[in-house]
Order: C-alpha cells, then sequence, then structure tokens
C-alpha cells in the first residue's frame, strides 16, 4: 500500500471510549476518504475531504468525526466508541478525476474491536 | 439505500472455471464502472473499471460486460486459479465534487485447485 499508511492497525477499546485512526499519504493527492466494511455490506463511505479543512459526510457519518489539518492527514475520530462501530476501517486517496477514472488507492486498514 | 448491488455473496468454483460475478445499479448519473479485488488483511486494489460507452472490456483473464440499458455490470475470470480467491466489489461513481465510489456489497470467491 504504498503511499497510504494507517495507524493503529489494530485496536481493543471499551465501549465509551474515544479512539482516534490516522491516515497519512505521501502522495499530495486531494481527496481522502474514511470507508468502513462489514460482511455483507461492502464498503461504506463515512466521511471524504476534498482539501484541506474541507469535508463533508458519507453514506454511514453518525458517530463519526474527521478532520484534515494537513494535505497528508486526514484524521477519524469515534467520540464514544460504541459496539456497533466494531469494524474494520480503511482510508484511501485519490488525485483529480481524469478521464473519467476516479482511482481510489486503499489502505491496509485499521481493526477496530470495541468491547 | 444501497445503490450498487451485488450478487452472488460468495462463489466456488474448480480451477479452469468462469466465475461470474453481477452488480446492477440504480442511479442513471453513474459513469465509471470499477471492479476491486480484495486479498485477505490487505485493502481492495483496482483490478478493472469501464465506462458506458462501451459493452465489454478485457485485461488479462478478467472482462467485464456492461449493459446499460438494464443498468448491470458483471465481471468474468477466464481460466480462474486458486490465487484469484479473493473479495471482488464492484462500483460506481459519478463525476462530482467528491469522486466517490459507491461499493456493492462483495463476493468472496474461492477457486479450488
Amino acid at each position: 500500500d504504498a503511499g497510504i499508511t494507517q495507524s493503529p492497525r489494530h485496536k481493543v477499546t471499551e465501549t465509551g471510549t474515544p479512539v482516534t485512526l490516522r491516515c497519512h499519504q505521501t502522495e499530495n493527492h486531494r481527496y481522502m476518504y474514511w470507508y468502513r466494511q462489514d460482511p455483507g455490506h461492502g464498503l461504506r463511505l463515512i466521511h471524504y475531504s476534498y482539501g484541506v479543512k474541507d469535508t463533508d459526510k458519507g453514506e454511514v457519518s453518525d458517530g463519526y468525526s474527521v478532520s484534515r489539518s494537513k494535505t497528508e492527514d486526514f484524521l477519524l475520530t469515534l467520540e464514544s466508541a460504541t459496539s456497533s462501530q466494531t469494524s474494520v476501517y480503511f482510508c484511501a486517496i485519490s488525485g483529480t478525476r481524469v478521464s473519467g477514472a476516479n482511482v481510489l488507492t486503499f489502505g491496509a486498514g485499521s481493526r477496530l474491536t470495541v468491547l | 439505500q444501497q445503490q450498487v448491488k451485488q450478487s452472488p455473496q460468495s462463489l466456488i468454483v474448480q480451477k479452469g472455471g468462469i466465475p461470474i460475478i453481477n452488480c446492477a445499479y440504480e442511479n442513471t448519473a453513474f459513469d465509471y464502472f470499477p471492479w476491486y479485488q480484495q486479498f485477505p488483511g490487505k485493502g481492495p486494489a483496482l483490478l478493472i473499471a469501464i465506462r458506458p460507452d462501451v459493452s465489454e472490456k478485457k485485461e488479462g483473464r478478467f472482462t467485464i460486460s456492461f449493459n446499460k440499458s438494464a443498468k448491470q455490470f458483471s465481471l468474468h475470470i477466464m481460466d480462474s486459479q486458486p490465487g484469484d480467491s479473493a473479495t471482488y466489489f464492484c462500483a460506481a461513481s459519478m463525476n462530482n465534487a467528491g469522486n466517490m465510489l459507491t461499493f456493492g456489497g462483495g463476493t468472496r470467491l474461492m477457486v479450488k485447485p
């Protein structure tokens, strides 16, 4: 997953605790995304960013917030983790759409377990 | 609201077989349809993609068939190999400000030796 790093890769936490996942890119891409992956649901968009300090909600944004203070970093925060947020979280990056192609490059994922 | 529906959820074929994975979409504004391949413990990676102005695209053993009127597209894997065992996701996007991809639910493919 060259150019995109997620941390932590694994985390176990308790219900009610705050959690922050970090995505770091070295590609200088404009767009960054947070998806969650759950069996039977595929990948669902949580939040995305189209520039520094520019973010918007995705399909499943409730309970999550994001921040992007630098081009290279996109943080996903669970203010008060719940068991329903146990999932694998993927960060993705994308450059400007060229010739109709929007290629997303994904990180290796962060597995979060909320007990 | 699932805008891209994918089937089957799982698929088992023998080596050399031709697994077919189907997707259907609802939003006619979608204009780009990629397929992603994901191996265990890894992030999804782009496999092949098609735009609605063509009905078929081949890259090696992988072929996308696209039916614009039916709003359906499918992935065919010719001469499948055990190394093709992975989860496959179809997706769709439109040329909007977010450049977002909407994914199908995924198909877990197992190719038996």
